[in-house]
């Protein structure tokens, strides 16, 4: 099974709410990653997890806050976005981070839309 | 720095056609390169992936050969289907490097009856 799970598959928020983005993965990988894709432009890294702790924050605004809970969960905190933040948001998952080379499997995504 | 560059779309062929997507990237270290694919309302999927010189990935009727002379992973199919409609993305891997994908600007394909 190399299935990432993402929920909700679309979100609309006003810039005043707070809202949560999930992601699971029961593949036993101990890597979790959030990439923010804008339209006809390739993924974008947000954020990296490694055995749970945030190895890699890619200057992204305070706004967005990751949370891991445990190694198959990962979440995305959303607070007080703006309108550019719409976006398409992508999970992802690897065996690894570091030292060899770990694919990266990729959820649906979740279609966010801030008004 | 690290970049891969990948041929401006949309592409649009006829179904059965020849398909080649160009795909260069920058040398520094030994990458791996991989070919990712992007439905319509979907997320990324992995098509095939190459980890060193001369190597050749293959998937779904897709390959690419991971050329170290020339610094390209260019993505071929010999018959493309309508279902192949779809972006496609080339990317990097360096080890080492925290396991952060540099991705290309993404290619679209159409395929017509």
């Amino acid at each position: 099974d190399t299935e990432v799970t993402q929920t909700p598959k679309h979100l609309v928020m006003g810039m005043t709410n707070k809202k949560s983005l999930k992601c699971e993965q029961h593949m036993g990988h101990r890597a979790m990653y959030w990439y923010k894709q804008k339209a006809k432009k390739p993924p974008e890294l947000m954020f990296v997890y490694s055995y749970e702790k945030l190895s890699i924050n890619e200057s992204v605004p305070s706004r967005f806050s990751p949370e891991c809970p445990n190694s198959s969960l990962l979440n995305l905190h959303l607070h007080a976005l703006q309108p550019e933040d719409s976006a398409l948001y992508l999970c992802a998952s690897s065996q690894g981070t570091s030292g060899s080379l770990y694919e990266q499997y990729f959820g649906p995504g979740t279609r966010l839309t801030v008004t | 720095g690290d970049s891969v560059t990948q041929m401006e779309g949309p592409v649009t062929l006829s179904e059965e056609a020849f398909l080649t997507i160009n795909c260069t990237y920058t040398a520094t270290g030994y990458p791996s390169l991989f070919w990712y694919v992007q439905y319509p309302g979907e997320g990324l999927q992995l098509l095939l992936k190459a980890t060193k010189a001369d190597d050749k990935g293959s998937n779904k009727g897709f390959e690419a050969t991971y050329r170290k002379e020339t610094t390209s992973f260019h993505l071929e199919k010999g018959s493309v289907q309508v279902s192949d409609s779809a972006v496609y993305f080339c990317a990097r891997y360096l080890t080492g490097g925290g396991n952060k994908l540099t991705f290309g600007t993404g290619t679209q394909l159409k395929v017509e009856l």
